[in-house]
């Protein structure tokens, strides 16, 4: 069964930094595109980042590009959001989610975590 | 970027059928694929893949969902509606990076 576990969230000041973690399990991670949505309280989702395999190429949208960085380490099945320069907008839920087929960047999603939420206040 | 819009909300009686629509800014076919998906949300809960590629279904969902559509004008229908689909709805494009979604179609009960 394919899991995704996310952890990381909480409560941080604008303009400071916090990095979200996934775990995953029942599937070869290595394999898999990997990616961030997000969703900010009572509204839609928006995609955050994708990385590839290899982490050798990552995307970003506008929103979040030069702040945000999206990483793996697929020894440990695991998917980074390192966030810097954090605003009062990145206040959100954020889901870590791969992708139905292997290998390749689909843009869409058949697996979620439950989401960590970040709240960005002083 | 691509813009999705949707209907904010859809009211449906149980046992009826419902027809949520998305409609995107430019055409996210390329060629004969559609590259429309859908998402479902309860409250509280990550969303769930319900059809990708505009018409396929995806693994365990019931048979009474079901998307069509081509170019900018894409369906889900939920036919007969049980009280188990009360949720929110997303539509997502991945034609064109970023991979844009619907802001959501809430379905209520009438």
């Amino acid at each position: 069964e394919v899991q995704l576990v996310e952890s990381g969230g909480g409560l941080v000041q604008p303009g400071r930094s916090l990095k979200l973690s996934c775990a995953a399990s029942g599937f070869t991670f290595s394999n898999y595109y990997m990616a961030w949505v997000r969703q900010a309280p009572k509204k839609g989702l928006e995609w955050v980042a994708t990385i590839s395999t290899s982490g050798s190429r990552t995307y970003y949208p506008d929103s979040v590009k030069g702040r945000f960085t999206i990483s793996r380490d697929n020894a440990k099945s695991s998917l980074y959001l390192q966030m810097n320069s954090l605003k009062s907008e990145d206040t959100a839920t954020y889901y870590c989610a791969r992708p139905l087929d292997y290998g390749s960047y689909e843009g869409w999603f058949a697996y979620w975590g439950q989401g960590t939420l970040v709240t960005v206040s002083s | 970027d691509i813009v999705l819009t949707q209907s904010p909300v859809l009211a449906v009686s149980l046992g009826q059928r419902a027809t949520i629509s998305c409609r995107a800014s430019q055409s996210v076919s390329i060629s004969s694929i559609n590259l429309m998906h859908w998402y479902q949300q309860k409250p509280g809960q990550q969303p769930k893949l319900l059809i990708y590629r505009a018409s396929n279904l995806a693994s365990g969902i019931p048979a009474r969902f079901s998307g069509s559509g081509s170019g900018t004008d894409f369906t889900l229908t939920i036919d007969p509606v049980q009280a188990d689909d009360i949720a929110a709805y997303y539509c997502q494009q991945s034609r064109e990076s970023p991979n844009t979604f619907g802001a959501g179609t809430k379905l209520e009960l009438k």
